[in-house]
């Protein structure tokens, strides 16, 4: 059963910093990664997919990895905006539905 | 449509109470997902469907809960005697197929039910 971890659980950063957050996963059977980004009552919204095939993917200010075979990936955050606060959540897909991690509770600071 | 849509957004009713979440997804998606998330806490995989056939049921809580689709297209999730722990928002998503490597997944805004 894929469990996923998501460290840190809560990261407050003063606007302009460049962040990483990190998930793991425990089953490396997967197809592809997903990276989510959920405002306060709101749905989640895709940030990037990236395939098990790939290493990285780029969109904007943020980048992901994946290291499928460690069961490790990261999200970077370039020069971070007040407007990114938020709780990210990265959830690995193989051939059954995704699954979450808790996530990383993300708060910008102007 | 253009994004998946889920609907009443809100909900409150009493305990002992049925109520019924509608799901509509993406049009051409085959795959429907229902998680909920509870206050302060992640997402909690309950059923998902591939066409009409839910091939999971695992993850739904009790028999009180129950979730039907027709057609490939619209889906509802029944919660019969309504208890304050079913209280949460009821998040449904849709993608092409399930799994698959560039299979992105779409979240609704979510269906926010308060059992009171």
């Amino acid at each position: 059963k894929q469990e996923v971890t998501q460290i840190p659980a809560a990261l407050s950063v003063p606007e302009g910093e460049n962040l990483v957050l990190n998930c793991s996963f425990t089953d490396s059977a997967i197809y592809n990664l997903q990276w989510f980004r959920q405002d306060p009552g709101k749905g989640l919204t895709s940030l990037l997919l990236i395939q098990s095939s790939q290493r990285e993917q780029t969109s904007g200010r943020l980048n992901a990895s994946l290291d499928k075979s460690s069961g490790r990936s990261t999200l970077y955050i370039a020069a971070s905006q007040p407007g990114d606060s938020a709780t990210y959540l990265c959830a690995p897909s193989g051939n059954t539905p995704l699954v979450f991690g808790k996530g990383t509770r993300l708060s910008v600071i102007a | 449509g253009a994004g998946v849509s889920q609907s009443p957004s809100n909900k409150v009713t009493e305990k002992g109470k049925d109520v019924e979440l509608r799901c509509d997804p993406i049009s051409g998606h085959t795959a429907l997902y229902w998680y909920r998330q509870s206050l302060g806490q992640g997402l909690e995989f309950l059923i998902y469907f591939q066409g009409n056939s839910a091939p999971d049921k695992s993850g739904l809580p009790s028999d009180r809960f129950s979730a039907e689709r027709t057609g490939g297209s619209v889906s509802t999730l029944t919660i019969q005697r309504t208890q304050q722990e079913d209280s949460a928002v009821y998040l449904c998503a849709s993608s092409s197929a399930v799994g698959g490597a560039g299979n992105t997944i779409y979240f609704g805004e979510g269906s926010w039910l308060t059992v009171v």
